[in-house]
């Protein structure tokens, strides 16, 4: 796996994009990037991946730069449900590597 | 979505007794699924993968004879903690990928093991 490198802590206010960022400079060409999130004890759940792409869906959307070494997580209007830690994981063997992620406290 | 379940989610137990976790993927199969634990304030700890009809390869540090996992369908695994002890309390998370796509996890929701 490539190592990945997030801020342990952001606050966001309700309403509001939050933007979380992940360093992966060491990422190779074919390997994608995921995220997923986890709220406090529950088991994690998958938000979105993207090779080289920017990727939209449902939840979120995933900005990866033009040379693959960051990307950004956006929450486009964040609740207060969206308090969790937040992984990001660039996956090179068989299995996810969950690093400490970034521990998003979205504030009224 | 792919939902994954996982019974019971929550147990206590007493010292040197075992306790098996089921997880299952209710609507797809899954020929491999992941055993994952959590300490308190920690992130995920892969265990061990669960391969539908084979041995589950276990990393490096977990004791195989002691963290039992059975495969024996494309939609349940089973994790047996033998002998436990209070060290083994922790947080306990499966998962399970649809076929081809083994890093788009379905995570089931957790047992959280306490043992006294």
């Amino acid at each position: 796996d490539a190592k990945t490198t997030q801020p342990p802590s952001m606050d966001c206010a309700e309403g509001r994009a939050a933007n979380l960022p992940c360093n992966h400079s060491t990422i190779s060409g074919n390997e994608y990037v995921y995220w997923y999130r986890q709220i406090h004890s529950q088991g994690p759940q998958y938000i979105i991946h993207g090779l080289k792409n920017n990727e939209t869906n449902e939840m979120a959307s995933l900005i990866i730069t033009e040379d693959r070494k960051s990307s950004t997580l956006i929450l486009p209007h964040a609740t207060l449900r969206d308090t969790a830690v937040y992984y990001c994981i660039a996956p090179g063997g068989n299995m996810l590597t969950f690093g400490g992620g970034t521990r998003l406290m979205v504030k009224p | 979505g792919a939902v994954v379940s996982q019974h019971p989610s929550w147990v206590i137990c007493k010292s040197g007794t075992s306790v098996k976790i089921e997880c299952r993927s209710l609507d797809f199969q899954a020929t491999t699924m992941f055993w994952y634990r959590q300490f308190p304030k920690q992130s995920l700890m892969l265990m061990a993968t669960s391969n539908e009809g084979s041995k589950a390869t276990y990393e490096q540090g977990v004791e195989k004879d002691k963290f039992l996992i059975n495969h024996a369908s494309l939609t349940l695994s089973t994790l047996t903690v033998t002998s436990a002890h209070p060290e083994d309390s922790s947080f306990y998370i499966c998962s399970a990928s649809p076929p081809g796509a083994i890093y788009e996890q379905y995570f089931g929701p957790g047992t959280r093991l306490t043992v006294t």
